[in-house]
């Protein structure tokens, strides 16, 4: 069964702190893995999209991991923010047209001052 | 964050009432997507359109009903909903889904639907 577990399911860490989000899929076959992160009352904003090939993919303070063979994903936050507290999604594609999106259920994350 | 919108924001409806959900992409896109979002589960995909015509129905109960007049507009029309129903219902579009390549996804900000 095609399935995206995250972890953890909420985490709490004072800001400039940094963390890791994780994500484990058993999506097949397996297209790009994708990071969005959603504020509350927003819908999801993409931060990453990866393929098969790609292991690493940074977008400003996000740095997202892939190891393919293992089927894991991480989501690394540098220095945290005040407004990074939001919920992180882990999508997993079997296409490239995303006509197959597995969603994970997100990581809730609090960032506090 | 203008790029997709979604009206009403909220909405609370009894189960015999008739409603409907809006969307609108200023994006140029062609493929437009409803997708649910219960408290504490994964993202559902409800319909996808892609250039007006739906290409997926995910199993959605018939009490949900969509439409596309054109490629910069989606209604889901709700009718005779149940309570758990209630959920946040999110819009989003992407360039075209018969391309090719790698389709990024816009959301809208949903609608918090309760039905009472």
């Amino acid at each position: 069964k095609n399935q995206v577990e995250q972890s953890p399911q909420s985490l709490i860490i004072l800001e400039g702190k940094n963390c890791t989000l994780q994500c484990n899929y058993t999506v097949s076959p397996f297209s790009n893995l994708r990071w969005y992160k959603q504020d509350t009352g927003r819908g999801p904003v993409s931060l990453t999209i990866m393929t098969f090939s790609e292991n690493t993919k940074s977008n400003g303070r996000y740095t997202a991991t892939l190891d393919a063979d293992t089927k894991q994903s991480s989501l690394h936050i540098t220095a945290s923010q005040l407004s990074d507290s939001a919920s992180y999604i882990c999508v997993v594609s079997a296409n490239q047209a995303g006509t197959a999106l597995i969603f994970g259920k997100g990581t809730t994350l609090s960032v506090s001052s | 964050e203008t790029g997709v919108t979604q009206t009403p924001r909220h909405l609370v409806m009894g189960m015999t009432n008739k409603k409907s959900l809006k969307c609108e992409q200023h994006l140029g896109h062609n493929a437009m997507y409803w997708y649910k979002q219960s408290a504490k589960k994964p993202l559902e995909l409800m319909f996808v359109y892609n250039f007006k015509e739906q290409t997926e129905n995910n199993s959605v109960p018939s009490r949900f009903s969509p439409e596309c007049p054109n490629s910069s507009h989606l209604f889901l029309h709700l009718h005779t909903l149940q309570p758990e129903d209630s959920a946040l219902y999110l819009c989003a579009s992407s360039q075209d889904r018969s391309r090719g390549g790698i389709e990024e996804q816009y959301f809208g900000p949903g609608t918090r639907l309760t039905v009472t």
